[in-house]
Parts: structure tokens; sequence; C-alpha cells
């Protein structure tokens, strides 16, 4: 079945560097890959998102890369702040048989952003 | 503003026992899912409903059940709670999709955090 591998699974960055996650898919049919952060002790939130007709979108600090031919996705955030602290999950779409399209989620990449 | 509220924050089992998760959403979405997060194996799908007393198996069903009579409610049942079910539930729900494309935000619960002993 369908499946997301998600590196890396920890990673350090001084204050005011970039961070990048990347992540894999399996299923050519997924179409759909949003982003959800997690902070400690809180429910995960969506940050970016992205669609297969699209190469590359930007929010600020924060893009999202989709490379089709590869299935590769990726993450990107410049500038770290301590606020950026915390646990990153990607998500790829798969349709069910029932035709209602669920989210594939990587295993998480825990982000710590060093003053 | 959006809110998905998981009934228990934390609960404590015994094995054997059975187990309610009720999940609750007031945004009129179609669309409910349950995941288990479990250190590092991510989010994993358990059951999802796409209707009222529609739903459809996920990844990872074995040993549980789920309900949902009404649209705004979305219960996670463990007929015999075992210890390897010891994990952080999270709920979560989402507006029906327009056709074709898979895109939509899940609007998450706060998360159970269940102990079998």
């Amino acid at each position: 079945g369908e499946n997301v591998e998600q590196h890396p699974s920890t990673l350090s960055v001084q204050e005011g560097d970039s961070a990048v996650i990347k992540c894999t898919y399996s299923d050519s049919a997924s179409n759909y890959f949003p982003w959800y952060k997690q902070e400690l002790g809180k429910r995960p939130q969506l940050i970016i998102d992205i669609r297969s007709n699209v190469g590359e979108k930007k929010d600020q600090r924060i893009a999202v890369t989709l490379n089709k031919t590869a299935k590769h996705f990726s993450l990107h955030i410049t500038e770290t702040q301590p606020e950026d602290s915390a646990v990153y999950f990607c998500a790829a779409s798969r349709l069910s048989t029932s035709g209602t399209y669920k989210y594939i989620f990587g295993t998480g990449t825990r982000l710590k952003v060093l003053a | 503003d959006v809110k998905v509220t998981q009934s228990s924050r934390y609960l404590v089992k015994r094995t054997g026992e059975k187990v309610f998760l009720e999940c609750v959403q007031d945004m009129d979405h179609e669309n409910m899912f349950w995941y288990r997060q479990d250190p590092g194996l991510g989010l994993r799908l358990i059951y999802f409903s796409y209707d009222v007393k529609m739903k459809e198996k996920g990844d990872i069903p074995e040993g549980y059940s789920v309900s949902r009579e009404k649209k705004e409610r979305f219960s996670l049942i463990l007929e015999s709670a075992s210890t390897n079910q010891t994990s952080m539930y999270l709920c979560a729900s989402r507006t029906r999709l327009a056709s074709g494309w898979g895109t939509g935000e899940l609007f998450f619960g706060e998360g159970s955090r269940l102990t079998v002993l």
C-alpha cells in the first residue's frame, strides 16, 4: 500500500539557519501533500500544503517543493526561530475504496532550534 | 473558531475492559478520522467516517470499531483493551472535498492518552 517515508527523524539547527525535511511517497496517484506542525503537548496543525499541479509554494519563511517524477517533496524553513521547534509531519493523499481521500502520514521530524 | 473536542485527555484502563473514546466537532464536517500516534511511527489511521453511519477501515483497524450515529460525533471503541493499545489517540475532522482533488485541512482534537495496564 501507500507508504510515506520522512527524513530525518531529528534535526537540530542554530537559530537563523535553514532547516529542510524530506519525504518520499510511493503512490503516483497522490495529488495533495500537506505539512502539519505539532508543538509539544498540542494538536497537529496545518502549516502549508501543495497540490500535484504545482512545483513550489511559499508562505513567508516556509516553502514546500514537489518533484512528481521522483516522488519527493520537501519542507524548507528559513531564518529559523525558537518557536519553530516542534514535530513536523508530512502526508500524501490516497483515494480510499469509498471514494474518500485519506492522508498517509510520515513518521515525523523533531526539529530543535538552538538559541 | 473551529473546534474538535475529545472527551477525555487521559484514561487508564485494565486489560480486557471495553473503552469508548468520544469526539465531537462543531464545524458540520462530513469526514471524521481516528488516528493513533506513537513515537517513531507517526500518525496511523485506524478508521474514518465519510458521512453519518458510514465508515471505512484505515491502515490499522484490528482491535477497534467505530460508531457515527450523528454527524457531529465519532466514537472509537476498543472492545477488549490490550496493553499494545496504550497510545495517544487523535480525532480529526474535515469538510467533504471537491471531487478529483485530495485537498482539505484536517482539524485535530487535543488527543486522548490511553494507558492499558
